[in-house]
């Protein structure tokens, strides 16, 4: 069964550019999350789709938005990218079972803003 | 809010010793807890998890129990391998916002 897929592996931007991320979830699941692992701030959780809607979001600025498609597939578009943005964003998916379930990561885009 | 305190790194064994890997978390609710691991240049990999109290979570050697008295996670593993080396993330999920809290992470290095 193929994992949690994320699109491009790097992507060098210039800053106030737009970046778009992808990713692909587990066959069968139908929630995304989105996660950003910057140096020396941790693992932090940006946005949770599930069923084409936006469930939750972190504590990041409106430049951070996102969206699920109806193969539940997502996109994390950041625009106006700032230098602290340059960092490793995590996406997961779950089959959303309310009670338990768990989150599968992919490999992660490395986003390097200049 | 949902937080989670894991013991700092890095952490350097020798081949075959015992690994203990502490965390202890805060939380509203009944979390699920996880243990993750991250190799150099790749995504996070689950490897185990505990949904309930004195619930146990096994995967190739370690081992993790679900304490809420203590609230804690420690991660075990009675012999480690130079191959264990990496990076272990505890985390919890909250279920009904669909978000994962993780500790700083711990640095592993096993030498032969």
């Amino acid at each position: 069964e193929a994992g949690v897929t994320q699109s491009p592996t790097h992507l060098i931007k210039t800053r106030g550019q737009q970046a778009t991320l992808r990713c692909s979830p587990i066959s069968g699941h139908t929630s995304v999350y989105w996660y950003q692992q910057a140096l020396g701030l941790g693992l932090q959780f940006l946005l949770w789709y599930d069923e084409g809607e936006e469930r939750n979001r972190g504590n990041f600025p409106p430049r951070f938005s996102g969206r699920q498609f109806p193969n539940y597939s997502s996109e994390l578009n950041v625009n106006a990218l700032e230098l602290e943005d340059s960092a490793l964003y995590l996406c997961a998916s779950s089959f959303f079972q309310g009670v338990s379930y768990e989150q599968y990561f992919g490999p992660g885009t490395r986003l390097t803003v200049t | 809010g949902d937080s989670v305190t894991q013991m700092e790194g890095p952490v350097t064994l020798s081949e075959e010793a015992f690994l203990t890997i502490n965390c202890t978390y805060t939380a509203t609710g009944y979390p699920s807890l996880f243990w993750y691991v991250q190799y150099p240049g790749e995504g996070l990999q689950l490897l185990l998890k505990a949904t309930k109290a004195d619930d146990k979570g096994s995967n190739k050697g370690f081992e993790a129990t679900y304490r809420k008295e203590t609230t804690s996670f420690h991660l075990e593993k009675g012999s480690v391998q130079v191959s264990d080396s990496a990076v272990y993330f505890c985390a919890l999920l909250n279920t009904n916002a669909g978000k994962s809290t993780f500790g700083d992470g711990t640095t592993l290095t096993v030498k032969p």
